[in-house]
């Protein structure tokens, strides 16, 4: 299973908004709606942003957006502030495995 | 308050094994699959597990299947990792985890495996 394809890296400054892509295949991100998100602090733990590719969890500020066309899943960040400068995962289930992406490091300006 | 707290890593040589486990707290945890997912320094995310809400039916990435084993008590709310035949690459942060809705993940235990 290979790791699904997010851009290595994103930035923008505070108020604007960045993108962060999730590329697949019909086998995992295209062929289920069970793809989630996932923001890392340096040395933390991650934490639940996005599930079922548009769904927040409670607590999550609605900045935090998630969609999906095809393969391709999307996070946006609206609004940028300086505290949502992480790594940033999408993950999804993949027929009976589960499988990440490669990380995209977003850097608020 | 929901707590994943995962214990048991430290150093080991190849060819070595380790069993990790993570006491669940504050979540009904035989209602979930439930997961390990690791992280090399520096590297991203890799899913390695999962495991049925009755223990039953586990799943393994093919970088670890055949040398680990993931297992559940129910009673004891705690969830398992036994790592045999270790190697330099299984080196990382182990996570366990409840994946998707309501997610949760413990703070990891560290595996080194050095020779």
């Amino acid at each position: 299973q290979s790791a699904l394809t997010q851009p290595p890296s994103a930035s923008g400054s505070p108020g604007q908004s960045v993108t962060i892509s999730c590329t697949g295949t019909s086998s995992d991100v295209g062929g289920y709606k069970y793809v989630s998100w996932y923001q890392q602090h340096p040395g933390k733990a991650p934490k639940l942003m996005i599930y079922e590719v548009s769904n927040r969890p409670s607590g999550v500020p609605d900045r935090f957006s998630g969609s999906k066309s095809g393969n391709t899943a999307s996070l946006t960040v609206s609004g940028l502030q300086a505290e949502d400068e992480a790594d940033y995962y999408c993950c999804s289930f993949a027929g009976s495995k589960y499988v990440f992406g490669t990380g995209t490091k977003v850097t608020v300006l | 308050e929901v707590q994943l707290v995962e214990s048991g890593g430290g150093l080991v040589q190849p060819g070595g094994s380790l069993r990790l486990s993570c006491a669940a707290s504050g979540i009904t945890f035989s209602s979930y699959w439930m997961h390990w997912v690791r992280q090399a320094p520096g590297e991203g995310l890799v899913w390695v597990s999962r495991i049925n809400p009755d223990g039953t039916n586990p799943v393994y990435a093919d970088s670890v299947k055949g040398r680990f084993t993931i297992s559940r008590d129910n009673a004891k709310n705690t969830l398992y990792l036994q790592m045999n035949s270790l190697r330099a690459e299984d080196t990382a942060v182990y996570y366990c985890a409840k994946l998707g809705a309501g997610g949760y993940w413990g703070q990891g235990t560290l595996v080194t495996v050095f020779s």
